[in-house]
């Protein structure tokens, strides 16, 4: 069965840090990845998905993300964070087969300092 | 262009009663996913419809069910309410055989 893993439930960062959150993943075979983010009491905004090829990929707000087949990885990073950021991260997989079944982590909260 | 909406925003009930969720899907969709959001956790996927029919379905017992109609949009129908069902249920919708699939902004269900 997949599972998704995110090992980190809060984050703390600095405003202008770097941020990094970690996601594994548990699959039969290669999945389809991505990021979403939820800010409070909002629904889920996708920020990037991995489907193949360029193992390194761009998303909106200035996010990108890593796959790592060897590592069951798939992090989610961001040079610079801004305030905005604040909010929940989720990484989930899906099937390359047809349907759009997603299996979610548990969310990192991220809380930005001034 | 309209994302994808749902109705309504916050919703109160107590325990036993039924409840009826909406979606719409975004422009040019045809399958609607839906998702239970317990506080503190990811979503969990419930079921999902295409060409009116469900087509595939989590661990979710028969009193969660559903339906899709003609223009895709769909609803999400939860009998016999446990407190344990209050939660941020959320819409998603996509193109069959497609990979993405966009978010509503959610149904906030409390049940009392």
């Amino acid at each position: 069965a997949q599972s998704v893993t995110q090992p980190d439930i809060h984050i703390t960062v600095s405003e202008g840090a770097s941020l990094e959150l970690r996601c594994n993943y548990s699959y039969g075979a290669t999945p389809y990845l991505f990021w979403y983010v939820q800010s409070p009491g909002q629904g889920l905004q996708l920020l990037l998905k991995y489907f193949s090829g360029d193992t390194l990929v761009q998303g909106i707000k200035g996010f990108e993300a890593e796959f790592k087949r060897s590592q069951s990885s798939f992090n989610l990073r961001k040079p610079s964070v801004h305030w905005s950021d604040a909010a929940e991260y989720f990484c989930a997989v899906g099937p390359k087969a047809a349907g759009n079944k997603l299996t979610f982590g548990g969310g990192t909260r991220v809380l930005v300092k001034p | 262009d309209a994302g994808v909406t749902q109705s309504p925003t916050h919703l109160i009930k107590t325990r036993g009663q039924q409840v009826t969720l909406r979606c719409s899907p975004k422009s040019g969709h045809d399958t609607v996913s839906w998702y239970q959001q317990a506080l503190g956790q990811g979503p969990q996927f419930i079921f999902q419809y295409y060409e009116e029919e469900e087509r595939q379905r989590g661990n979710f017992p028969d009193r969660f069910s559903g339906h899709q109609f003609p223009n895709y949009s769909s609803e999400l129908n939860v009998n016999a309410l446990l407190l344990g069902d209050s939660a941020l249920y959320l819409c998603a919708s996509g193109l069959a055989g497609g990979e993405t699939q966009y978010f509503g902004p959610g149904t906030r269900l409390l049940v009392l």
